[in-house]
């Protein structure tokens, strides 16, 4: 299962919006199941922002936004904050019982 | 709340083993399964298999057999993952999450804050 493809940075001004892609497969990104998203900060847990593709958990700010076209997955942060840069993973669950993560995406907050 | 507490740091030689701990709270243990994740250094996460709960199923990533074993003790709600044989190349950091299922969809919604194995002579 070969990890799904995200961009290895993004960068962006404090106010401004970002998006990050997470293409796959019809096996994984393509599914039925939608793509999870998770923020994490070097040395901290891995924190969960979005799940089936669009929802936010209780106490994530909705200037995180999700989207999904085909076997593409899109997370958006808009308003750019210095605590928004991390590096960000999404996450698939696929048709074959397992479970497969972007590379990640470093964002800055120049 | 809700929460995953993994075992400190540890330091081993290659050909050590090392058990890690995954100590479940604020839900019941058996109500969600397990995943077991690992980030080398400089690299990404990587899902390295899950474990039952229920049962004591485990179910291993490919390149994650062999070495590595998931174990359970529902008595402590306590999630174990043990490496033996150790290798330089299994330095790493190692996270466990919990698995929500709402009988449609998955996602990992309680992660640990991770364990650094360090493997060296």
């Amino acid at each position: 299962q070969s990890a799904l493809t995200q961009p290895a940075s993004v960068s962006g001004s404090p106010g401004q919006s970002i998006t990050i892609s997470c293409t796959g497969t019809n096996r994984d990104v393509g599914t039925y199941n939608p793509v999870s998203w998770y923020r994490h900060h070097p040395g901290e847990a891995p924190k969960l922002i979005l799940y089936e593709g669009t929802k936010r958990p209780s106490g994530v700010s909705d200037r995180f936004s999700g989207s999904n076209s085909g076997n593409t997955a899109s997370l958006t942060i808009s308003g750019l904050q210095a605590e928004d840069e991390a590096d960000y993973y999404c996450c698939s669950y696929t048709t074959s019982s397992t479970w497969v993560f972007g590379g990640g995406t470093k964002l800055t907050v120049l | 709340q809700v929460q995953l507490v993994q075992s400190g740091s540890e330091l081993k030689k290659p050909g050590a083993s090392v058990k890690l701990s995954c100590k479940a709270s604020g839900y019941t243990f058996t109500d969600y399964a397990i995943n077991w994740v690992r980030q080398a250094p400089g690299q990404g996460l990587e899902w390295m298999g899950w474990i039952s709960t229920n049962t004591g199923d485990p179910t291993y990533a490919q390149g994650f057999t062999g070495p590595f074993v998931f174990s359970l003790d529902t008595s402590v709600s306590t999630a174990y993952l043990q490496i033996s044989s150790l290798k330089a190349e299994d330095t790493a950091v190692y996270y466990c999450a919990r698995i929500y299922y709402d009988l449609k969809y998955y996602h990992m919604d309680v992660w640990g804050k991770g364990t650094t194995v360090t493997v060296s002579s």
